[in-house]
């Protein structure tokens, strides 16, 4: 069965420095893996998705994440945090052949210190 | 732009009582599906449907039923409801062609007492 494990429940950081989130992932078929992320008291939205193209993947926000299948990893960064990135960030695989049922992990927090 | 509307955004109840969260997308999206999230467990899938007249069990999908008579709307139903079921729910729909990019509502928060 696919999963993923956030191995950070919070994370925080300065404005102005690098953020890292952490993932890693279990699959037993080339996955397909996404991060959403959330703010306060809203719904969710899709910040980038890797499906099997490019390992280094481009979102919104100037985040980015890197698909290392040695070492089942989907980690999530940006080189200088805003304050607005403020959230919750949560790594995500889809069901196999079902791209429309998604599997979260349980989210990270993110702080940002001003 | 309404994209996934949700009502109601806040509602509470007594156990036992029962509820209907509404859904709607004016996206023309074949897919829809219920998730709940609860704290340090990320989003769990409810039930989800492919399609009108189709629909299916999530990961969780017990004290509660769904239908899906039109494409735009998707009720869930809680039948007696239960404190177990206080929880933030979203909907969220895509298109079929699509590769895991889910359009959320921005939730409703139920609380059952």
């Amino acid at each position: 069965a696919q999963s993923v494990t956030q191995l950070d429940s919070h994370v925080s950081v300065s404005e102005g420095t690098p953020v890292l989130l952490r993932c890693n992932y279990s699959s037993s078929y080339s996955p397909s893996l996404f991060w959403y992320v959330q703010h306060p008291n809203k719904g969710l939205q899709l910040l980038l998705k890797y499906t099997s193209a490019a390992t280094l993947v481009k979102g919104i926000n100037g985040f980015e994440a890197e698909f290392k299948k040695s070492e089942t990893s989907f980690h999530l960064t940006k080189p200088s945090a805003h304050m607005s990135d403020a959230a919750e960030y949560f790594c995500v695989v889809s069901d196999r052949g079902s791209s429309y049922k998604l599997i979260f992990g349980s989210g990270t927090r993110l702080l940002v210190r001003p | 732009n309404a994209g996934v509307t949700q009502t109601p955004k806040f509602q509470v109840l007594k156990t036992g009582q029962s509820m209907t969260l509404q859904c709607a997308q004016d996206m023309n999206h074949e897919y829809m599906s219920w998730y709940r999230q609860d704290p340090g467990m990320g989003l769990r899938l409810i039930h989800y449907s492919v399609g009108a007249g189709i629909t299916d069990q999530g990961e969780v999908p017990n004290g509660y039923n769904v239908s899906r008579s039109t494409t735009e709307d998707f009720p869930l139903r809680l039948l007696s409801a239960a404190p177990s079921q206080t929880s933030v729910y979203f909907c969220a729909s895509t298109p079929k062609r699509a590769t895991g990019e889910l359009f959320f509502g921005e939730g409703s928060r139920l609380t059952v007492l």
